[in-house]
């Protein structure tokens, strides 16, 4: 097990709808990371969270934010769900502002399903 | 071109076979390189770090071209419990994780 947990497991909202994913990263990492998959592709990167602040964001629009809080868990929120939204989120933690030249490592993700 | 791109697989070898996955990458400036494995409806887990030098973890070899920008992992004597989907991570910025789609691998008995 990694430490990182990530609530709720599942879930399923409608078109037009917000959600809160949530995430507690290991003991000791300052530094979350958010990804998307579809099924059959690789993790998409949304953004990184370092001490509170967005440290770097992929190529996702305005609708999908996140924070930080001073414990470094973190919450990705969606507005505006659309069909394509429905993946797996995962979030990740690590130490550092480098998080991408550190081991990242993954909670077990929330299943999103948009109808 | 895409930033990470992988061997489409499906690879299905029988136990002890040795199997070879290939990675090209497109950010010449990248400097971080991985290898993570995923099972099924599982979360991605780090397999290993790839150096410059090559590196090597019991079965495990990953190699690294950065003339070819190009990524390798090699893993002899297979088992069953290698079964899973292994993909390719490269930074693509400091804190910008790129990853393959990733390449199914099936080991038989």
């Amino acid at each position: 097990e990694t430490g990182v947990t990530q609530s709720p497991t599942h879930l399923i909202k409608t078109r037009g709808q917000q959600v809160t994913l949530r995430c507690s990263s290991q003991s000791g990492h300052n530094t979350v990371s958010w990804y998307q998959q579809a099924l059959g592709q690789g993790p998409q990167f949304i953004f990184q969270y370092y001490r509170e602040e967005e440290n770097g964001r992929g190529n996702f629009p305005p609708r999908f934010s996140g924070l930080q809080f001073p414990n470094y868990s973190s919450e990705l929120n969606v507005n505006a769900l659309e069909l394509d939204d429905s993946a797996l989120y995962l979030c990740a933690s690590s130490l550092g502002a480098a998080g991408g030249t550190r081991e990242q490592f993954f909670g077990p993700g929330t299943r999103l399903t948009v109808l | 071109r895409k930033e990470v791109e992988q061997d489409p697989g499906p690879f299905n070898v029988p136990e002890g076979a040795t199997v070879a996955f290939n990675c090209t990458y497109s950010n010449s400036a990248s400097q971080s390189f991985f290898w993570y494995r995923q099972d099924c409806r599982k979360e991605p887990k780090l397999l290993m770090s790839v150096y410059s030098s090559g590196n090597e973890d019991g079965r495990f070899t990953a190699q690294l071209n950065r003339a070819s920008q190009y990524i390798s992992l090699l893993i002899r004597d297979s088992k069953l419990s290698d079964s899973a989907t292994y993909l390719c991570v490269v930074n693509y910025n400091n804190n910008d994780m790129r990853f393959g789609a990733g390449t199914r691998l099936t080991v038989k008995p």
